[in-house]
């Protein structure tokens, strides 16, 4: 089982829809989450954190189930713009201690006018 | 915004040549850097873990000997492909954790580095 696993997508929606992306990651003990953004070609950046009690920034909302380990992320009023990849993240704590960043597969956006 | 840097941006080698790409963060310090890895409609994957002033951590199914990884400095780390081959083409990304950023687990990344080996 993939230690994060994302909607395989691609989701094609017309601009104004409202589109919404579930995550599932498998580790329990996962502390941090993050939804990411990458357009073509780029590197992936920050879209915002996933926190428990849900949380909004503008047009994006996302929430966090930790009993069901399931993240989602919903995207009002789609533009032209928000057409990209969107990344689910979770931070793990390995064995050793460590903290690393696992990525899911990413779920492909294009928003048609 | 923390600012990381990559240099070159792109890159093409002949097979068996060796290429260094660098990770720099502009206005951090940074004690971690990560590298990973994209091939095309993948998603990243973190090749290994480099720390400043020791050796970096792979993670499994990477080859320490094929991927040096130097971390000399709280502002640079640089990744070296050795004897490259075209199976090595892919997107490169490092990323740098900030010092400061206390109990909240951000990295910065990179713009990337696109490495075609022919």
């Amino acid at each position: 089982r993939k230690e994060v696993e994302q909607d395989p997508g691609p989701f094609n929606v017309p601009e104004g829809a409202t589109v919404a992306f579930n995550c599932t990651y498998s580790n329990s003990a996962s502390q941090s989450f993050f939804w990411y953004r990458q357009d073509c070609r780029k590197e992936p950046k920050l879209l915002m954190s996933v926190y428990s009690s849900g949380n909004e920034d503008g047009r994006f909302t996302a929430q966090l189930n930790r009993a069901s380990q399931y993240i989602s992320l919903l995207i009002r009023d789609s533009k032209l713009s928000d057409s990209a990849t969107y990344l689910c993240v979770v931070n793990i704590i390995t064995s050793s201690g460590a903290q690393k960043l696992v990525f899911g597969q990413g779920t492909r956006l294009t928003i048609n006018p | 915004g923390a600012v990381v840097s990559q240099h070159p941006s792109w890159v093409i080698c002949k097979s068996g040549t060796s290429v260094k790409i660098e990770c720099r963060s502009l206005d951090f310090q940074a004690t971690t850097m990560f590298w990973y890895r994209q091939f095309p409609k993948q998603s990243l994957m973190l090749m290994a873990t480099s720390n400043e002033g020791s050796k970096a951590t792979y993670e499994q199914g990477v080859e320490k000997d094929k991927f040096l990884i130097n971390h000399a400095s709280l502002t640079l780390s640089t990744l070296t492909v050795t004897s490259a081959h075209p199976e090595d083409s892919s997107f490169y990304i490092c990323s740098a954790r900030d010092l400061t950023s206390g109990g909240i687990y951000e990295q910065y990344f990179g713009p990337g580095t696109r490495l075609t080996v022919t």
